[in-house]
């Protein structure tokens, strides 16, 4: 079973803050997504990585940059966080940008 | 704009019941289609798929019909169970795109 771990899963910020959300899969997938899923929008692609290094741009990437450090290791960073941000953030790997497998997710709230 | 759609937010059956969830999709580049089971405190997990060249896929009580002139698909979640209560995500993707596409969910409550 495909494994990808969150870090923290709960988070809480002050607006303006500087946020850093982590995740790793120990699965030796190429690509690894970070979405975030609100009410009424289901997920959406904010950033992803098909390897280290690379990175490409989702659909609602304002605000919010990553990082692909290793093939284990996919990063989210908020430098200026502001309320609009406060979501559930997931995770996930794909071997083949079809099945899809998500972390436990991060709640972030920006009070 | 969204791609993909699910036009109810939320459902509501009895158990021994069908539930019938729908979706429908924009890109007709799109080739294959996944079903996301999420329950709550869980990131969601792949329950069902099916690929534009099939009209149909079963897998136990599940059940995806796909209609590709119409560019729309249903779940259908036969003899539902309370343990079947949980959020479900309609998802799509191509050949030619390195993403799924997620629809917005709807969430499934079956009353015992």
């Amino acid at each position: 079973e495909a494994a990808v771990t969150q870090s923290p899963r709960n988070k809480v910020t002050v607006t303006g803050g500087n946020v850093t959300l982590s995740c790793r899969q120990t699965n030796s997938h190429n690509y690894m997504y970070w979405y975030r899923q609100d009410t009424g929008h289901g997920l959406r692609l904010i950033h992803y990585s098909y390897g280290a290094g690379n990175l490409q741009i989702g659909d609602v990437p304002d605000g919010y940059k990553a990082t692909r450090t290793t093939q284990e290791d996919f990063f989210l960073l908020l430098e200026l966080a502001s309320p609009s941000q406060t979501s559930l953030y997931f995770c996930a790997s794909s071997p083949d940008r079809e099945e899809v497998f998500f972390g436990k997710g991060t709640r972030l709230t920006v009070v | 704009q969204q791609q993909v759609r699910q036009s109810s937010q939320s459902l509501t059956v009895w158990e021994g019941e069908t539930a019938i969830l729908n979706c429908s999709y924009e890109n007709s580049a799109f080739d294959y289609f996944p079903w996301y089971q999420q329950f709550p405190g869980e990131g969601p997990a792949l329950l069902i798929a099916i690929r534009s060249v099939s009209d149909k896929k079963e897998d136990g009580r599940f059940t995806i019909f796909f209609n590709k002139r119409e560019k729309n698909l249903s779940l259908h979640i036969k003899d539902s169970q309370p343990g079947d209560s949980a959020t479900y995500f309609c998802a799509a993707s191509g050949s030619n795109y390195n993403v799924l596409y997620f629809g917005s969910g709807t969430k499934l409550t079956v009353e015992p």
